[in-house]
């Protein structure tokens, strides 16, 4: 069975300060994804990662993974307030559809 | 384009009541999906579809039902609603294709069994 972990669970950071979430998964994976939830709101892709050693980045944000530890990360560098929400990765079970979510870390940047 | 649209935005049902969420798109995806997200939690998968007339479930289906006639629409049937089914329900849409493996969100449906 598919487990997805995620850690920290909650985050509270300094404005400018770096920090990383983690993002483990249990079985072999063919996609691993990252969204960004607001309060009260859907969810916004960041990220996809299709393959081992794959890295995105999107400004302040940078994805990625490492398929033999069945990790991936998600760094952050020298947050801003802007940042605060909730951070999912989620994780597609190899060879089907169905896609696993991890507890997600509720990340607070304070000014 | 709209996207992924969802109606109601916000529904109350008493136990035992029935209701279908409607969940429409028009980029032409073929894969379509529905969540469910408990307060606090992440979001399990309800059922899926990998194009009209093709169905499956997903992580917890009990209790829900799912037809998919047309591309567009990917409606989600509550049976004898429970208060385990309190839950913000989303529903999304992937194209699945030439390296787009995106799933894109609608804005949820809030709903409450009492």
């Amino acid at each position: 069975e598919l487990k997805v972990e995620q850690n920290p669970l909650f985050l509270s950071m300094q404005e400018g300060k770096n920090y990383t979430i983690y993002c483990n998964y249990s079985t072999t994976s063919d996609r691993l994804y990252w969204y960004r939830q607001d309060p009260g709101k859907s969810l916004e892709s960041l990220f996809v990662l299709l393959s081992n050693g794959a890295v995105k980045q999107e400004g302040r944000l940078m994805a990625s993974l490492d398929t033999k530890a069945r990790l991936s990360t998600l760094h952050i560098t020298a947050a801003v307030h802007d940042l605060s929400a909730t951070y999912f990765c989620a994780v597609e079970k190899a060879g089907g559809f169905k896609t696993i979510f991890g507890a997600g870390t509720r990340l607070f940047v304070k000014a | 384009n709209a996207g992924v649209t969802q109606t109601p935005k916000f529904r109350i049902l008493k136990i035992g009541q029935s209701m279908t969420l409607q969940c429409a798109q028009d980029m032409n995806h073929n894969y379509m999906y529905w969540y469910r997200q408990d307060p606090g939690m992440g979001l399990k998968l309800i059922y899926y579809s990998v194009g009209a007339g093709i169905t499956d479930k997903g992580e917890v289906p009990n209790g829900y039902n799912v037809s998919r006639s047309t591309t567009e629409d990917f409606p989600l049937r509550l049976e004898l609603a429970a208060p385990s089914q309190t839950s913000v329900y989303f529903c999304a849409s992937s194209p699945r294709g030439s390296s787009n493996y995106e799933q894109y969100f609608g804005p949820g449906t809030r709903l409450t069994v009492t």
